[in-house]
């Protein structure tokens, strides 16, 4: 079976701080992909990366970047220099391939809020 | 380019009544995914078509759960005689054609309150 652990239920940080979410992930395929996903006050579901099984680099996108292990299995998520924006739910998921498309496999999320 | 729609955002009912949930996907997007949030939980996958055909049905889906996507544009996901455990947030995604895995996006979801 498929399962994602986020340990970090709430993380609560000063402004400009760093801070690493946590991800760790089970599973039996070779091949899988693995997103993080935002989910602001508003409800939805904001896609921030896609990372494929065979693709170990590290990727960074401005203040975010992702860290993929797939020694540990783990796909850590760290935001730079944080901002009061950044305050938000954030999701591991991992994608189980059936029927020629993705159904995704959620961790619990992390609270993150980010204090002036 | 508008993302995925869904209606209405919150529905309060009571027990034992019937509801019915709307989702507009993004255009040209041929897969639809439906998920359910309760509080302090990531979603879990309930239903996916790929145009209009249902191809999978989580153990989640109860017999009081039908979803429908007629023409292959929205879809609905309709609750018979809803308990107070149904309360939740229905969350509708789509995707574009492809083979193998693509992105989801999502809409902003649907606050299902039981009373």
């Amino acid at each position: 079976a498929q399962k994602v652990t986020q340990a970090q239920t709430e993380i609560s940080v000063v402004e400009k701080e760093d801070v690493t979410l946590d991800c760790v992930y089970e599973t039996r395929d070779t091949t899988y992909y693995l997103f993080w996903y935002k989910q602001p006050p508003s409800g939805e579901l904001v896609f921030l990366i896609r990372r494929n099984s065979f693709d170990e680099q590290n990727e960074i996108s401005g203040r975010y970047s992702w860290n993929f292990q797939k020694s540990t299995s783990s796909f850590n998520f760290t935001i730079t220099a944080s901002q009061v924006v950044d305050s938000a739910v954030y999701f591991c998921a991992l994608s189980s391939i059936i029927q020629g498309a993705q159904k995704l496999v959620f961790g619990q999320g992390t609270r993150l809020t980010i204090n002036p | 380019d508008t993302g995925v729609s869904q209606d209405p955002r919150h529905k309060i009912t009571k027990r034992g009544q019937n509801v019915t949930f709307r989702c507009d996907p993004i255009s040209e997007h041929n897969r639809l995914y439906w998920y359910r949030q309760t509080l302090g939980q990531g979603p879990e996958f309930l239903t996916y078509f790929q145009n209009e055909a249902q191809l999978e049905k989580s153990r989640l889906l109860s017999d009081r759960f039908s979803a429908e996507r007629p023409k292959g544009s929205f879809s609905t996901l309709e609750i018979q005689r809803t308990e107070q455990g149904d309360s939740a947030m229905y969350l509708c995604a789509s995707s574009p054609p492809g083979t193998g895995e693509t992105i989801q996006y999502f809409g902003a979801g649907t606050r299902l309150s039981v009373l």
